[in-house]
């Protein structure tokens, strides 16, 4: 069945730093890879889509990329901030032309220490 | 926009009980989504409206759930009767345009069955 890794071991990083989180599938291809953060107590809140096509997309200081050959999707936030402490979540589409679905990895949680 | 309302935000209830768990999409979404979050499996995708018309319903546990849009801006999710292994965060999420864009969650209710 098809599934979505994400490193379960909380990554803890100092101040200023970049922090790289993983996202690894497998058993299919996903045409569309998708970022959320989540901070406790709330719901996910979208952040960055990569399309298959796709190599790199950036916002701000954050950028995802999506290698199909490694079935991998690295997110980067660069010059972290205590206020990047939170868990973000891979969620990777799965479904035919007409019906699809999210299929979400189970977070990693990232503590930016200042 | 107020964003997705969710209510209750929390409810505890004891086992064999109907719960019911509401939803206010945000206005012009025509995607609907209910998600269960545990910490065992991560978020999961339960069901999913298209202009008010289940289209996936295949991570619906049993029949003891159910789910209904009666129109654009409501939605419920039942659960009857209910039991503790149905203890979890509910969220709901809406989206336009595409299954695959992103999705707008909302707040959540903390579900507890004694």
């Amino acid at each position: 069945s098809q599934k979505i890794e994400q490193n379960s071991e909380a990554l803890n990083i100092q101040e200023g730093k970049t922090a790289t989180l993983t996202c690894n599938y497998t058993n299919y291809s996903p045409a569309y890879l998708q970022w959320y953060r989540q901070d406790p107590g709330r719901g996910p809140v979208f952040l960055l889509l990569i399309r298959e096509n796709e190599k790199e997309k950036r916002k701000e200081r954050l950028k995802v990329t999506f290698d199909t050959t490694l079935k991998q999707s690295l997110f980067h936030i660069t010059a972290s901030q205590p206020a990047d402490s939170a868990t973000y979540l891979c969620a990777a589409y799965h479904g035919s032309s007409n019906t699809g679905k999210l299929i979400f990895g189970q977070g990693t949680t990232l503590q930016v220490k200042p | 926009d107020a964003g997705v309302i969710q209510s209750p935000r929390h409810e505890v209830t004891e086992m064999g009980q109907e719960v019911t768990l509401r939803c206010k999409p945000i206005s012009g979404h025509d995607y609907l989504f209910w998600y269960r979050q545990t910490m065992m499996r991560g978020l999961e995708l339960l069901i999913y409206f298209n202009n008010n018309v289940p289209i996936d319903d295949s991570g619906m546990p049993e029949d003891r759930f159910s789910a209904k849009m009666p129109n654009a801006s409501f939605s419920t999710l039942k659960i009857q009767p209910s039991e503790p292994r149905d203890s979890a965060v509910y969220f709901c999420a809406s989206t336009y345009l595409g299954y695959y864009n992103e999705q707008f969650f909302g707040p959540g209710t903390r579900l507890t069955v004694l």
